[in-house]
């Protein structure tokens, strides 16, 4: 079945540094990937996401790398801000539209001004 | 922008009793879902819901959860007989025919005592 875990759950960064999250999945079939940000007392925030197709998809200061080979995907913050303190999920989905998705447990960023 | 909203933010029960927490999704959405996350721990797929039916569910949703569809914009889980186990965060997400983006709410957390 598919699980998906987190290298480190928890992750303290300088202002102004870049982030780097990791994520692995278990599952070879997983097509898709999110990364979703959760700030207390909200539900998840989408980020950013990639397909299998690609190995590299850039947002506004985000970045998301995936490496099928290894079945990992990270998450780049360029230039992290305090805003940026969350918890981070990595999510794995696969087939058409109706998205099952499985979940990592999550990371906590947090951000020293 | 479009929000998922949900309620009650909390509610506390007796183990036993019946439980109905209340989703409203984003309007022109057509595929929805209940996720759960315990206190600490991933957040974990329910079921998902279209065209006024339960298209897929994990082992969690067992015969005492149900979700319903009773109007146009309401969508709604409802616990039979709540046991301790049950307290958790539990999130609606809503997304588009086509899309892969989930857009969660906000959460009800329930506490069973």
């Amino acid at each position: 079945g598919e699980s998906v875990g987190l290298h480190l759950p928890t992750l303290s960064v300088q202002e102004g540094d870049n982030s780097i999250i990791n994520c692995a999945y278990s599952n070879s079939a997983s097509d898709y990937f999110i990364w979703y940000k959760q700030e207390s007392g909200k539900g998840p925030q989408f980020i950013i996401d990639i397909r299998s197709n690609m190995d590299k998809r850039q947002g506004q200061r985000v970045t998301v790398l995936l490496n099928k080979t290894v079945k990992h995907l990270s998450l780049q913050i360029a230039a992290t801000q305090p805003g940026d303190s969350a918890v981070y999920f990595c999510a794995a989905g696969s087939g058409g539209s109706n998205y099952k998705l499985t979940f990592g447990k999550g990371t906590l960023l947090t951000v020293n001004p | 922008e479009p929000e998922v909203t949900q309620t009650p933010s909390h509610q506390v029960t007796q183990m036993g009793q019946e439980v109905i927490l209340r989703c409203v999704p984003i309007s022109n959405h057509l595929y929805f879902y209940w996720y759960r996350q315990i206190l600490g721990q991933k957040v974990e797929f329910l079921v998902s819901f279209y065209n006024n039916e339960i298209s897929e569910k994990s082992e969690i949703f067992d015969d005492q959860f149900s979700v319903e569809r009773p109007d146009g914009s309401n969508f709604t889980l409802k616990i039979r007989s709540t046991k301790l186990e049950d307290s958790a965060m539990y999130f609606c997400a809503s997304g588009v025919m086509g899309a892969n983006v989930l857009t969660f709410g906000a959460g009800s957390r329930l506490t069973v005592l």
